[in-house]
């Protein structure tokens, strides 16, 4: 089935160290998606990469569709990064549905 | 701005109750998901829809069942709850070509 994979699961960085979260996918995904959520809080949309290279803040991601990886690069991380980043693929199945990875569990200290 | 609403926000229920979680988006998209999200767990799909009437299985469908009345509104039933069932529910809508935006997510605790 359609499955997505998310590496480390879980970080601990000192303040303003750089982080490299890792998503694949198990088959061809049209889409991607990267967000951030706080315990029990709302997701947040991070970036929406089908493919290439897109940035916005400190956030860079990088996806490679023939490849099924995608990468959310933090740079120069803060406090408030911590918290739990999910990246999402869409997968046709005769339909089109989004499937999460299990996240990667982020703890910025300083 | 796309917008999906969640009601309610928060719920209580006693075991073997029923419980209806709604759902409106303004996107006017396709598709619409119904996800749980438990600790130590991603989002797990329950159900999903592409249009008014239509209803496809997701991954964890067992106690649920969903409705999708019109292409703004989407509802998760739950009729005999379980404390299984107590979790943090979101809802989300997309297109085939869209990202995918979700509401603020409803917390549910069957006791």
């Amino acid at each position: 089935g359609q499955q997505v994979q998310q590496s480390p699961a879980s970080l601990v960085l000192q303040e303003g160290e750089n982080a490299e979260l890792q998503c694949n996918f198990s088959s061809t995904a049209t889409q991607l998606q990267w967000f951030y959520q706080r315990p029990g809080g709302s997701l947040v949309s991070l970036l929406y990469n089908p493919s290439g290279t897109k940035h916005t803040g400190r956030l860079t991601s990088t996806t490679v569709t023939k490849e099924r990886r995608s990468s959310l690069h933090i740079s120069s991380s803060q406090i408030t990064d911590s918290g739990t980043y999910f990246c999402a693929a869409l997968f046709n199945t005769g339909n089109y549905k989004y499937v999460f990875g299990a996240g990667t569990r982020l703890k910025v200290i300083a | 701005e796309a917008a999906v609403t969640q009601s309610p926000r928060n719920k209580v229920t006693v075991t073997g109750g029923n419980v209806t979680l709604s759902c409106r988006q303004t996107n006017s998209h396709n598709y619409m998901y119904w996800y749980r999200q438990d600790t130590g767990h991603g989002l797990r799909l329950i159900h999903y829809s592409y249009g008014a009437g239509n209803l496809q299985i997701g991954d964890v469908p067992d106690g649920y069942k969903a409705t999708r009345t019109t292409q703004e509104d989407f509802f998760l039933l739950l009729e005999l709850a379980s404390p299984s069932q107590t979790s943090l529910y979101f809802c989300a809508s997309s297109d085939h070509n869209t990202e995918v935006f979700f509401g603020k997510g409803t917390r549910l605790t069957v006791v």
